[in-house]
């Protein structure tokens, strides 16, 4: 079975613009959800979508945000990208539950900003 | 506020030998715990899992044992080998967000021929 998968690996974006990751879960896992990893704040949860809508939220302010499509792939979004935006995004999903919260991650997408 | 602890930035461990990595929590309404294992610029990859009406789990070199009332768990890893190399998390969520993980700081382990 293939794992998750992230694209692109690597961004490099400037103060302002705007960026989208993508994230295809294994297949039959309806739950995604994204995190932040960075050296300061270590892994923190973003949101996790399920079945298209949004199931649950983390501390991040409205400049992120996601969706998820009818096929599980889920999309991220931040705009008008800070330099502190610079991290390792990650993506997880898991099977429903009751082993909803054994999550399995891709390999993430560094986003350097600038 | 840091839920999950991991006290110990790094070990270092002889291999063959066994690897004990520590974690505590501060959250009671947590129930299920979990650790992953972490390379650089890499994903964590999920080594294994326990829930809170269990106190130990194992799976092949790795257990894990849960102490509810000292809200602590550890991973022992034996015997410990060159590839155990890396960096552990341990992570928790509750019932009703079983999907939002809450992640320690991490412990470096380092495994020495």
């Amino acid at each position: 079975k293939a794992g998750v998968t992230q694209t692109p690996r690597y961004l490099i974006k400037t103060r302002g613009q705007q960026v989208t990751l993508s994230c295809s879960p294994i297949s039959g896992h309806r739950s995604v959800s994204w995190y932040q990893q960075t050296p300061g704040q270590g892994l923190q949860f973003l949101f996790e979508y399920f079945s298209e809508t949004q199931r649950n939220k983390g501390n991040f302010p409205g400049r992120f945000s996601g969706r998820q499509f009818s096929n599980s792939r889920s999309e991220m979004n931040v705009s008008t990208l800070e330099l502190g935006d610079s991290a390792l995004y990650l993506c997880a999903s898991s099977r429903d539950a009751p082993r909803a919260y054994e999550q399995f991650f891709g390999p993430g997408t560094r986003l350097t900003v600038l | 506020d840091q839920q999950v602890k991991q006290n110990s930035p790094s070990l270092s461990v002889q291999e063959g030998r066994i690897s004990i990595l520590n974690c505590d929590y501060t959250n009671s309404m947590f129930d299920y715990f979990l650790w992953y294992k972490k390379y650089p610029a890499e994903g964590p990859t999920f080594l294994i899992s326990i829930s809170s009406i269990k106190d130990k789990n194992e799976d092949g070199r790795f257990t894990v044992f849960l102490n509810k009332s000292a809200k602590h768990l550890s991973l022992h890893i034996v015997p410990s080998q060159p590839g155990d190399s890396a960096v552990y998390f341990c992570a928790a969520s509750g019932s009703g967000t079983a999907s939002k993980l809450t992640f320690g700081t991490g412990t470096r382990l380092q495994v020495t021929l």
